[in-house]
């Protein structure tokens, strides 16, 4: 199975700051990385799929980088909606696998 | 609108059988592969199984192979769950996914709790 670890496990940040959330896979995955954002007692919600590509209707606040076994996910001008747990997920091979987690808080 | 909403959820014991079903709108639902994704209470996010959107292709995580089995109706344009044998460790809230490599849409889960 590929592992997908995401640094740091949690971060906090002022409103208005940029930041970048770290996803890497234990083997190489091309481009089949998606990024998800989860608020408590609500489903996850797709930013990106491919990597880079952001979903529709998904603010070009957030965006994602990387390929291989190193991927990135950037949010920039952050605002009290975008505290919230974020997930990356591999989709090259089966299982397919999330990341633990990374929870924004505010500062 | 995509729409899916699932539903069946509910308290089961040890070894107990559930059927979660997922009703799907606002999308030709015969498009897309189907995926079921769980999450434990507070912990992260489980893919689980998926489908084809003929039904020809099914794959699923380890820990529920033998256990677990995807089906979908094309007709009635939703998607189910048979979950037997059923272990405290499946206790999760679980998501019915358009999708079956990039998720883009998620219902709003169904409570599955395996408990005495």
């Amino acid at each position: 199975d590929i592992q997908m670890t995401q640094s740091p496990s949690s971060l906090s940040a002022s409103v208005g700051d940029r930041v970048t959330i770290t996803c890497r896979a234990s083997q190489g995955i091309s481009n089949y990385l998606a990024w998800f954002q989860q608020k408590p007692g609500k489903a996850p919600k797709s930013l990106i799929y491919a990597a880079s590509s952001l979903q529709s209707g998904v603010p070009s606040k957030f965006s994602g980088s990387g390929s291989g076994t190193d991927f990135t996910l950037t949010i920039s001008s952050l605002q009290p909606d975008d505290f919230a747990t974020y997930y990356c997920q591999q989709y090259n091979s089966y299982p397919r696998t999330f990341g633990q987690g990374t929870r924004l808080e505010i500062k | 609108e995509v729409k899916l909403v699932e539903s069946g959820g509910g308290l089961v014991r040890p070894g107990g059988s559930l059927r979660l079903s997922c009703a799907a709108s606002g999308f030709t639902f015969s498009n897309y592969w189907m995926s079921w994704v769980r999450q434990a209470p507070g912990k992260g996010l489980e893919w689980v199984a998926n489908i084809k959107q003929d039904g020809s292709e099914k794959y699923y995580v380890d820990s529920v192979k033998g256990r677990f089995t995807i089906s979908s109706d094309n007709a009635k344009n939703s998607l189910y769950l048979q979950m037997n044998s059923l272990r405290a460790e499946d206790t999760a809230v679980y998501y019915c996914v358009r999708g079956g490599g990039s998720l883009g849409y998620w219902g709003q889960g169904t409570l599955v709790t395996v408990s005495s």
